[in-house]
């Protein structure tokens, strides 16, 4: 049975850098073809996907926040970790790691989403 | 990027009852060597994370009733339901995973009339 669920801080102060960590299980990130995706969504709006890391460590991110973001993984410990630099309040919302491959990049697996308000 | 446009924003109809929610791509999600279309669609109720419902346009996921439906080719995509259910109630995306930066439509809230 695959899980997954977000862990990091509910509120940010603007300028800081936000660390957010997914713990997974039913999986491994070592495993060919296996990938863990994030996807954000401001209060009352739309989805909007972040990144995804591979198995194999073939990254990709959104251009428009490319310069801000690095995903890494732990696979001991079945973590991916997105860390989020120059936080703004547009950052506010919930944030989303999901599991998918990297053949067919669809988020069949989501964990429950955290909250990030960015506010001083 | 890839710009998904999903019709109408808002829905309103009666139990068992058809729903039908559109998406429009910018650009052909046609993948996997022209046989497949790279789009997904998933349903999201009030305070939980989305639930894929459908993938390749129209592969049912595993659970998802059989009166959810996707159909459509090149740049135009469709989602039916063809008996709307009280626990249908949500709002539905369409998703893009042909390229990066992967792209969601805007969402259509669909509602019991």
């Amino acid at each position: 049975q695959i899980t997954l669920k977000e862990s990091g801080p509910m509120l940010v102060k603007p300028t800081q850098t936000l660390t957010l960590t997914c713990t997974f299980s039913g999986f491994s990130l070592s495993t060919s073809g296996v990938a863990v995706g994030w996807i954000r969504q401001p209060p009352g709006k739309a989805l909007e996907w972040l990144a995804f890391i591979s198995w194999n460590d073939d990254n990709r991110y959104s251009p428009s926040l490319k310069s801000r973001l690095t995903l890494t993984k732990d696979t001991s410990r079945n973590q991916v970790v997105l860390t989020m630099t120059n936080v703004d309040p547009v950052d506010t919302g919930t944030y989303y790691c999901a599991h998918c491959t990297s053949s067919a990049t669809y988020y069949d697996y989501w964990g429950p989403g955290t909250l990030v308000t960015v506010s001083s | 990027d890839i710009v998904m446009t999903q019709s109408p924003d808002s829905l309103a109809v009666s139990l068992g009852e058809r729903a039908t929610i559109n998406c429009k791509s910018s650009q052909s999600v046609l993948c996997f060597s022209n046989t497949k279309h790279c789009l997904a669609w998933y349903q999201q109720k009030p305070g939980q994370p989305p639930k894929l419902l459908l993938y390749w346009a129209s592969t049912r996921e595993s659970g998802v009733p059989d009166r959810f439906s996707g159909s459509g080719s090149g740049t135009d995509f469709a989602l039916t339901i063809s008996s709307l259910q009280a626990e249908d109630v949500a709002v539905y995306y369409c998703h893009q995973y042909y390229s990066t930066p992967q792209t969601f439509g805007q969402g259509t809230k669909l509602e019991i009339k």
